[in-house]
Parts: C-alpha cells; sequence; structure tokens
C-alpha cells in the first residue's frame, strides 16, 4: 500500500476554509485516496473518497492532483465540532483490506 | 440498528490480570476488526475476522487473542494485562466487497493498566 504523508497539526479560524494536506507520491493506479476523521473520544468517521477526479459531499470536498501524487481535503466552513484528528488513507477499494493501519493523521484545531 | 457496540467504555486493571473487551455488531457484518489507539501512533490492527470461526493477526498481536464463534460478537482477551496494553481499543466491522469507507467503528473502551 501506499504510504501518506500529512502535516502533524494544524490551526484554523472558524467559519473560514481548512485545507488539509496529503502527499501519496508512490500511489498505485487502483488506489483510491480515503478520509477520516476522529474527533475526540470518538471511532473514526468516514469523510469521503475519490481516485482522480475532484469529489464534493456534504461534509468536504476532495482534491486530487493531476499526477494523484497528493491531495487536499477543504472543510469550507469549519466550525468547532470540526476539531478533530484527520487521517489521509490510500487504499484499494473493495479489495481484502481488512490489514489496515492509519497513520499519525493531522490534528486539526479550530478557533474561534 | 444499535451498529458497533463496545463494553466496557472505561476499564483499570493491574498488571497481570486478564481480561476480555466485548464487541457486538447486528449489521450482520462478516469482516470485524479490533484496533488499538495510541499517542501520534494513529490506529494500529491487532487482530481482525473475515467470518464467524476464522481470524487473524494484525499489526500487533503479541498479548491478545480472539475467537469469533457467532458473527454479531467479537471479543477481545488479555492474557495477562501490562502497562504498555494501556490504549483505547476501538472494534470495527464491515461487509466484504463494500468500499472500504463502509467500515463501522465502535465508540472505544479506554484501558489502563497499572
Amino acid at each position: 500500500d501506499a504510504k501518506t504523508t500529512q502535516p502533524p497539526s494544524m490551526d484554523c479560524a472558524e467559519g473560514r476554509a481548512a485545507n488539509l494536506p496529503c502527499n501519496h507520491s508512490t500511489i498505485s493506479g487502483n488506489e483510491y485516496v480515503y478520509w477520516y476523521r476522529q474527533i475526540h473520544s470518538q471511532g473514526p468517521q468516514y469523510i469521503i473518497h475519490g481516485l482522480k477526479n475532484n469529489e464534493t459531499n456534504e461534509m468536504a470536498s476532495l482534491i486530487i492532483t493531476e499526477d494523484r501524487k497528493s491531495s487536499t481535503l477543504i472543510l469550507p466552513h469549519a466550525t468547532l465540532r470540526d476539531t478533530a484528528v484527520y487521517y489521509c488513507i490510500v487504499r484499494v477499494e473493495g479489495s481484502n483490506d481488512y490489514k489496515l493501519s492509519f497513520g499519525a493523521g493531522t490534528t486539526v484545531t479550530v478557533r474561534a | 440498528n444499535a451498529g458497533v457496540t463496545q463494553t466496557p467504555k472505561f476499564q483499570v486493571l493491574k498488571t497481570g490480570q486478564s481480561m476480555t473487551l466485548q464487541c457486538a455488531q447486528d449489521m450482520n457484518h462478516e469482516y470485524m476488526s479490533w484496533y488499538r489507539q495510541d499517542p501520534g501512533m494513529g490506529l494500529r490492527l491487532i487482530h481482525y475476522s473475515v467470518g464467524a470461526g476464522i481470524t487473524d493477526q494484525g499489526e500487533v498481536p503479541n498479548g491478545y487473542n480472539v475467537s469469533r464463534s457467532t458473527t454479531e460478537d467479537f471479543p477481545l482477551r488479555l492474557l495477562s494485562a501490562a502497562p504498555s496494553q494501556t490504549s483505547v481499543y476501538f472494534c470495527a466491522s464491515r461487509e466484504p466487497g463494500k468500499g472500504f469507507y463502509e467500515q463501522y467503528f465502535g465508540p472505544g473502551t479506554r484501558l489502563t493498566v497499572t
């Protein structure tokens, strides 16, 4: 599996967009980029995923570079409840990926 | 559906004690997994199961046992607790063939070993 690199932490002002980068320079052609988050004391929560096209849902947008070596998760209007650890993961969708392990992620703190 | 449930939410053990962390899901998922989460380490896979009667080791299996006698339940046993096992433990489940994002996590069990 491709490894990912994320900054350990970032701050964001409430109401502003939060842009979370992720590098995955060794991603292979059939691997998807997934984003999860974990709010303190809760289990991980799925946010969004994509292969090569940009994706948007009610929670966030995912921008993947043309060479697929990096991506950015965008929280368009961050709220205090978005304070969490965000994980970027690359996996082959639908495979027997039960050996998944998360990395350390990016700790995002949204400030009022 | 209750989803994935875990008990207890909090537990304190003394070194050498044994205990079982319970995990149950009511979604009829075949795949279930146990993770531990330590500061700065993200989630690490301990054991997993692809169906009743089938289990296998993950990334950090030492000191833990699992069994899967039913589809619904996947208990994690600590045989002889050690301070290094102080962590937050998450159970997860999903259907095979579904996208990875359809893995459901329980609320976690916070374990302290003194």
